[in-house]
Parts: structure tokens; C-alpha cells; sequence
């Protein structure tokens, strides 16, 4: 089975600028994850989307975004970047079994100037 | 306010010796807790999970231990390798294996040979 993957891996915006990050999970799993990784803050979660229904919300602002389509792949949008939306995006998915377990992507390398 | 703390940033550790990276939670209604550990530029990998409704759990050298009472969890690995070295994250859920995980900041472990 392939992983979860992300895409861009890397990628460099300015300020007030827009970036959508793709992530396609492991096959078979309908839940995704997204978490935002700072040198500072650790892992923080942003949000969870299920079926295509946001079932779980982190505390960032309307700026942080996220839909996830039919096929269980999902998008996040960040808008009016700014300097310390810098960090690496994770995504993450799992199934509904009762292990819990997040398989997480390689993230994506946000850099805002 | 974190909900998930991991107090050590980074730990060193003789290779054969124990590591023993702990993890603190505040909230009362996490019942599930995992530990992930990530290497440089990967994403975090599952390690081992336990429910609240015990308090050890065990998988080859990596033990997890949970003291409910003082809202406290520990991992232990024996004996430890140079392989070893990562970043560990304490993780925990208020919603059994499928609520969104809490992630703490990390500690860095290096096991020297």
C-alpha cells in the first residue's frame, strides 16, 4: 500500500500571498488529519476531515482552511500568509479501526518571506 | 495552554542504557495516548499506544506506562541504540482511538554508541 503523500514537498512564498497543500491518504482511509510543525510549538492540529465533513477543529484562525473530496483526499488553504505560517505542514490519515494510529505524510516545507 | 507536555526538550542516553522520556496531561478526559517518533525531514512514525483503562503496555523494547492518579506517561525504551535517536511526541486523545490526537512539543533523544 502507498503512504500518504503531499505535495509540494517544499515551496516559498511572500507575504499576503495564498498556498494550497494537497495530501492523498493511504487507500481505504476516509479520515484525514492536518498539523501545523513549529520549532517551538511541537505538532499542532488544524484539522480533521471525515467523509468529506470536517469533524474536528483546532484553534487557528478563518485563515487556515481545509475540504476533503469523494475520494478522501484533501486540500488545505492558507490565506494572507504571513511570516509565521512558516512551517512544516503534516498530514495524516487512518482508518476506523480501533488502533488510533495516524500515518502521517513527509509533510510539506512552507517558507513565507 | 498546553494540554500535553513533554518538560525535557532532549534527553542523551548511552547506547544499552534506558531511555526514559516522559510526558505530562492536564486535561482528565484524554483515555488514549500514544507515542510517535519522528526522524529529520520524515513524518512521524506510530510507536506504541495504550488505553486508559490500563497501565502498562509493552512491545519488544519499548514500554509505555500510565499513571492515571498524577496524569502522567512514560515510554521506556531497553536497551537503547544509536538507531534510536529521533524526536518522541506524546500524543493523547478525549475521544478513545478515533478522537483527534493532542501533541506535545517533543523531546529529542541521542543514544551515543
Amino acid at each position: 500500500k502507498a503512504g500518504v503523500t503531499q505535495t509540494p514537498r517544499y515551496l516559498i512564498k511572500t507575504r499576503g500571498q495564498q498556498v494550497t497543500l494537497s495530501c492523498s491518504p493511504i487507500s481505504g482511509h476516509r479520515s484525514v488529519s492536518w498539523y501545523q510543525q513549529t520549532p517551538g510549538q511541537g505538532l499542532q492540529f488544524l484539522f480533521e476531515y471525515f467523509s468529506e465533513t470536517q469533524r474536528n477543529k483546532g484553534n487557528f484562525p478563518g485563515r487556515f482552511s481545509g475540504r476533503q473530496f469523494s475520494n478522501s483526499r484533501s486540500e488545505m488553504n492558507v490565506s494572507t500568509l504571513e511570516l509565521g505560517d512558516s512551517a512544516l505542514y503534516l498530514c495524516a490519515s487512518r482508518d476506523s479501526t480501533n488502533t488510533g494510529e495516524l500515518f502521517f505524510g513527509e509533510g510539506s516545507r512552507l517558507t513565507v518571506l | 495552554d498546553q494540554q500535553v507536555k513533554q518538560n525535557s526538550p532532549s534527553l542523551s542516553v548511552q547506547e544499552g542504557r534506558i531511555s526514559i522520556l516522559n510526558c505530562d496531561y492536564t486535561n482528565s478526559m484524554f483515555d488514549y495516548f500514544l507515542w510517535y517518533k519522528k526522524y529529520p525531514a520524515e513524518g512521524p512514525t506510530f510507536l506504541i499506544s495504550i488505553s486508559s483503562i490500563k497501565d502498562k503496555n509493552e512491545d519488544g523494547r519499548f514500554t509505555v506506562f500510565l499513571n492515571k492518579s498524577a496524569k502522567h506517561l512514560s515510554l521506556h525504551i531497553v536497551p537503547s541504540q544509536p538507531g534510536d535517536s529521533a524526536v518522541y511526541f506524546c500524543a493523547a486523545s478525549a475521544g478513545g482511538s478515533q478522537g483527534n490526537l493532542i501533541f506535545g512539543k517533543g523531546t529529542k533523544l541521542s543514544v551515543k554508541p
